[in-house]
């Protein structure tokens, strides 16, 4: 099946700062990988997403890259703030709706 | 309408109970997904519904049952629980299958004495 690594598992960036999360996949059927943010108590938020036939996309402070060849995928932050602080997860998914998500980044903006 | 709803928020039982958990969503979705989610770990895959058809069991035990009485709503039926069966159950759905975005529900928070 589909495995999904993510790195760091911790991170702690100044405000102001950029930050990155690295991901990479196993399964070459994975064609969607969405982020998400989840804050304590709260449902996993979709931040940005992307699909296998685009290399890059962008959101104002936030882009995600994709190298389908090598099987991984970047979340770029620019210009964090604190509220910018929270879990992230990277996920990957097949045509058949099967998500398996990277174990989680655990980000710190420090004002 | 864009939001998936779940309920109950919060859910106490025992180990001998029978429980359901609700998630509704009117935005004409026609894929549904139960993910659990433990304390400081990712959503785990459960279930997928794809026109209110099964299409993914990740071999999750029978004391879980899945229900998809119709497009807008998914059920789980809860059974003879074991207390490590505590964790957020979260709900979602998309458009269908495949690349789509997935709307989560903020999920029920289940506790198993």
């Amino acid at each position: 099946g589909e495995n999904v690594e993510q790195h760091p598992s911790t991170l702690s960036v100044q405000e102001g700062d950029s930050a990155v999360i690295k991901c990479t996949y196993s399964d070459s059927a994975s064609n969607y990988f969405p982020w998400y943010k989840q804050e304590l108590g709260k449902r996993p938020q979709l931040i940005i997403d992307i699909r296998s036939n685009v290399g890059e996309k962008k959101d104002q402070r936030i882009a995600v890259t994709l190298n389908k060849t090598a099987k991984h995928f970047s979340l770029h932050i620019t210009e964090t703030q604190p509220e910018d602080s929270a879990v992230y997860f990277c996920a990957a998914r097949t045509n058949a709706g099967k998500s398996t998500f990277g174990d989680g980044t655990t980000l710190t903006v420090k004002p | 309408d864009t939001e998936v709803t779940q309920t109950p928020k919060h859910l106490v039982m025992g180990m001998t109970n029978k429980k359901s958990l609700k998630c509704e969503q009117h935005m004409g979705h026609r894929a549904m997904y139960w993910y659990k989610q433990k304390a400081k770990k990712p959503p785990e895959l459960m279930f997928v519904y794809s026109y209110e058809k099964l299409s993914i069991n990740e071999s999750v035990p029978s004391r879980f049952s899945p229900e998809c009485p119709n497009s807008s709503l998914l059920n789980l039926h809860l059974h003879a629980l074991q207390p490590e069966d505590s964790a957020l159950y979260l709900c979602a759905s998309s458009h269908s299958l495949g690349g789509e975005t997935q709307y989560f529900g903020p999920g029920t928070r289940l506790l198993v004495l």
